[in-house]
């Protein structure tokens, strides 16, 4: 399995509302990843896990909430997001020196409401 | 400090003739490895190319070849024989293989000409 698996791949939601976006990757990758990426603009790092342990946290609001609950999993939760979230969130996953198997999943498209 | 540089927006190629897209980065460290990526309407980020910093041949993987200019620091991608389905965004992007970010450029957006 060289895959990284992304749910749901299109998510609508409202300014209230309480979501989860997940990633889970069976590659033995120990490394994993949420990007942020508006339209037509590069890939933006939002978390780094490193060992099911947050290594970096880009300076990221608190309505953006990451878990990684096994070396396989990787969550973001979200609440009481703006519309100016609205973006594709990608996932991605590698050994933990990058370099080796850097691999993205294919997205969730969010738009908040 | 941008890292990665990609000088085209945007890039038009007719369909069947090879097209060159430009990247250039800036590190003084010595163990790195450069990517290419190409990015379709639909979202997916999908990998092409890789070339690490010690590799002395240039990197190739079927239509795509990476023309990797070290002491210009350079790693440009070379598409041959375009086709329509090529017609997508290109990042170029570095990371430090004692590292775990990536450095991505701001992208070039690629349209296939019938």
């Amino acid at each position: 399995d060289t895959e990284v698996t992304q749910t749901p791949k299109h998510l609508v939601m409202g300014m209230t509302n309480k979501k989860s976006l997940k990633c889970e990757q069976h590659m033995g990758h120990r490394a994993m990843y949420w990007y942020k990426q508006k339209a037509k603009k590069p890939p933006e790092l939002m978390f780094v896990y490193s060992y099911e342990k947050l290594s970096i946290n880009e300076s990221v609001p608190s309505r953006f909430s990451p878990e990684c609950p096994n070396s396989s999993l990787l969550n973001l939760h979200l609440h009481a997001l703006q519309p100016e979230d609205s973006a594709l969130y990608l996932c991605a996953s590698s050994h933990t020196r990058t370099g080796f198997g850097y691999t993205f999943g294919s997205g969730t498209r969010l738009t908040v409401v | 400090a941008q890292k990665i540089t990609q000088t085209q927006p945007g890039m038009f190629v007719q369909e069947k003739e090879a097209v060159t897209l430009d990247c250039t980065y800036d590190t003084s460290d010595q163990s790195y490895g450069l990517f290419w990526y190409k990015q379709p309407s639909s979202g997916e980020m999908i990998f092409l190319i890789y070339q690490g910093s010690y590799d002395e041949q240039n990197a190739t993987e079927g239509r795509y070849s990476l023309n990797f200019q070290k002491a210009r620091k350079s790693a440009n991608l070379v598409i041959s024989a375009s086709q329509l389905g090529d017609s997508a965004m290109y990042f170029c992007a570095m990371t430090y293989l004692t590292g775990n970010q990536f450095y991505f450029g701001t992208g070039t957006s690629l349209t296939v000409i019938p």
